[in-house]
């Protein structure tokens, strides 16, 4: 069984800190690895993949992977009110696999 | 230019009616996926195509039933609804072939179907 935790918060940041949201995975066969970000009534929407273990900055995101300790982690650098959503983390094998995702972490910035 | 849309956006019917949820995606992908969202937020993947083929059926009632009548669009026909099958329905794709055989590519979601069941 194919399992992705999630710490579902709130997790409550003031703006301009960096906010450090982190997601573990059991299957040892993921191959790539995504952070998505769902505003209320709203679809998924892909924030950053990682697929090497490491560092992956994009902006204000950075995404850390850790394959032997099977963590992922996602930093939103001087958060912004229009970060606070949930968060997704996902998980895959490959080919046409589908993503395996987390319950979410719900990010409140406050002003 | 929508990039996977989904109709109905909203949808109330019924138990034990039967509906359908249509999804078309304009990317040119060759994989599209159902996933549901519950009450609790929590998304997970029904079903996954890759070129018109069924390649994941994850454990979901045989009364949901996926059509692809070409590889742009992925319908769900749902059977004798139940209170359970309240949620909301997302739709996905992404350009992945089973050859290839490494997901890395990005999965792009729909707008998402609400059903209430009744």
């Amino acid at each position: 069984q194919k399992e992705v935790e999630q710490n579902s918060g709130p997790l409550s940041v003031p703006e301009g800190a960096i906010a450090s949201l982190n997601c573990t995975y059991s299957d040892r066969g993921s191959q790539s690895f995504f952070w998505y970000r769902q505003y209320s009534g709203k679809s998924p929407e892909l924030i950053m993949f990682i697929y090497s273990n490491g560092d992956k900055e994009d902006g204000r995101f950075t995404a850390q992977l850790n394959k032997a300790s099977q963590y992922v982690s996602l930093l939103i650098r001087d958060s912004q009110p229009s970060d606070s959503a949930t968060y997704l983390c996902a998980v895959r094998q490959g080919g046409a696999d589908g993503l395996t995702f987390g319950k979410g972490t719900h990010l409140i910035i406050q002003p | 230019d929508t990039a996977v849309s989904q109709t109905p956006k909203y949808l109330v019917t019924q138990m034990g009616n039967d509906k359908s949820i249509k999804c078309e995606q304009n990317l040119g992908h060759d994989t599209m996926y159902w996933y549901k969202q519950d009450s609790k937020k929590f998304l997970k993947i029904m079903f996954s195509y890759n070129n018109k083929e069924l390649i994941i059926n994850e454990t979901v009632p045989n009364r949901f039933s996926p059509k692809s009548p070409d590889k742009a669009h992925l319908n769900l026909h749902i059977n004798s609804l139940e209170l359970g099958d309240s949620a909301v329905y997302f739709c996905a794709s992404s350009q992945e072939s089973v050859a290839r055989g490494f997901g890395t590519d990005t999965q792009y979601f729909g707008p998402g179907t609400r059903l209430t069941v009744l």
